[in-house]
């Protein structure tokens, strides 16, 4: 069974820097194909993607965030880790934690229950 | 980037009802695209991947068709539980993963 979950502060400030952890089990990051990913929605709006790491290391940013977005995995600890720096009020969004069973041509089969990041001073 | 477009943003339906929400691609994206439905307050989930392919556990009540740039979501007979927003995602290896706005289906 796959699970998902996120974690992370709930107020960041302006400017400052959101780190983002999200603990999987049922599946590892080790296995051919499988990749972790982000996915934001802000308050009543679309889901807009922003970033995907797979079992090999390939990562994949929004090439609208690119500049502001690392991602990173802990295989050994079952852990992906994003990095958003210089938030926004705009960044203000639900992030989720998604996975894929396939290598670039991702669908996310699986979601964690999403955490709601609010910016503000 | 592939600009996905869902229509209608909003449907009103009865129960039982047969429904469609086309999503359509700014280019084409072969069969590479997924249904996502989502309620309020929960993640969404995947109901549809590579245009047709139902996923496992979702009810044979959905189903999806369409390649290249048009797209359809069809719900055979309405169930309460089924009133919630729907989303396409494009997948092509070439672009950024992209959804469309969403539809919300409401009850009539």
């Amino acid at each position: 069974q796959i699970t998902l979950k996120e974690s992370g502060p709930t107020l960041v400030k302006p400017t400052q820097t959101l780190t983002l952890t999200c603990t999987f089990s049922g599946f590892s990051l080790n296995t051919s194909a499988v990749g972790v990913g982000w996915i934001r929605q802000p308050p009543g709006k679309a889901l807009e993607w922003l970033a995907l790491i797979y079992w090999n290391g390939d990562k994949r940013y929004s090439p609208f965030l690119k500049t502001r977005l690392t991602i990173t995995k802990d295989t050994s600890k079952n852990q992906v880790v994003l990095a958003l720096t210089n938030m926004d009020p705009v960044d203000t969004a639900t992030y989720y934690c998604v996975h894929t069973p396939e290598w670039l041509l991702s669908h996310f089969d699986y979601w964690g229950q999403g955490t709601l990041v609010t910016v503000s001073s | 980037d592939i600009q996905m477009t869902q229509s209608p943003s909003t449907l009103s339906a009865s129960v039982g009802d047969r429904v469609t929400i086309t999503c359509r691609a700014s280019q084409t994206i072969s069969n590479w695209l997924a249904w996502y439905q989502q309620k309020p307050g929960k993640a969404p989930k995947l109901l549809i991947y590579k245009a047709s392919r139902l996923e496992s556990g979702v009810p044979s009540r959905f189903s999806g068709s369409g390649s290249g740039t048009e797209f359809i979501l069809t719900i055979s007979s309405l169930q309460p539980d089924d009133f919630a927003t729907y989303y396409c995602q494009q997948y092509n290896s070439y672009s950024p993963y992209t959804f469309g706005q969403g539809t919300k289906l409401e009850i009539k």
